[in-house]
């Protein structure tokens, strides 16, 4: 069976600064990893994936995520937080070769203050 | 070109009532999933379709649930006798058919929120 814990339910940086938002995963199979984002009243937009390829993926929005197996981590980071990065993000994880079904943390809240 | 779309995308039901939540994916996308996001968690994983075939049912939380897509389009989850903890967003997400050993992103739609009085 496969799980993501995000460490911290609420983020809240103030603008400008470092964003770091954690997730480490558990799976028995090589997995896909991946950062969602979520906007109020919106469906899920992909940030970033991890499908075995480099292990430091660069996605949309200034955003990357460093896999490492042997944490078991999938940390999202932005060296500068914008007004606009405020939302809920989601790690999720699905296994390479198996169902394609996501397993979802339970989601980060960020907050950005000016 | 248009995204994924759910509707409707508020609804309110009695508990008790039968409720049936329609989504449209991206054209050509075959494959569909349903997810249920309950207040506060992450999205959960209902069902996969490929086309017209429920390959995986595994996350319905009980026999009141059920989903189809009978032409391999168009997707429907049906809720009978609404209760309350059924109260969630439920997201529906399209990709493209994944092939051996690659990868296709789901695209999510907006979803429909469900609200159980």
């Amino acid at each position: 069976a496969q799980s993501v814990t995000q460490l911290g339910s609420h983020v809240s940086v103030s603008e400008g600064a470092l964003v770091l938002l954690r997730c480490n995963y558990s799976s028995s199979v090589p997995p896909y990893l991946f950062w969602y984002v979520q906007y109020p009243n919106q469906g899920l937009q992909l940030l970033l994936k991890y499908t075995s390829a480099a292990t430091l993926v660069k996605g949309i929005n200034g955003f990357e995520a460093e896999f490492k197996k042997s944490e078991t981590s999938f940390h999202l980071t932005k060296p500068s937080a914008h007004m606009s990065d405020a939302a809920e993000y989601f790690c999720a994880v699905s296994s390479q070769g198996g169902s394609e079904k996501l397993v979802f943390g339970k989601g980060t809240k960020l907050t950005v203050n000016p | 070109g248009a995204g994924v779309s759910q509707s409707p995308r508020y609804k309110v039901a009695k508990r008790g009532q039968d409720v049936a939540l329609r989504c449209d994916p991206i054209s050509g996308h075959v494959s569909l999933f349903w997810y249920q996001q309950a207040l506060g968690q992450g999205p959960e994983f209902l069902t996969y379709f490929q086309n017209e075939a429920q390959l995986d049912k595994s996350g319905l939380p009980s026999d009141r649930f059920f989903a189809e897509r009978p032409e391999g389009s168009v997707s429907t989850l049906k809720i009978q006798r609404t209760q309350q903890e059924d109260s969630a967003v439920y997201l529906c997400a399209s990709s493209l058919r994944r092939l051996s050993g690659g990868f296709f992103e789901q695209y999510f739609g907006p979803g429909t929120r469900l609200t159980v009085t």
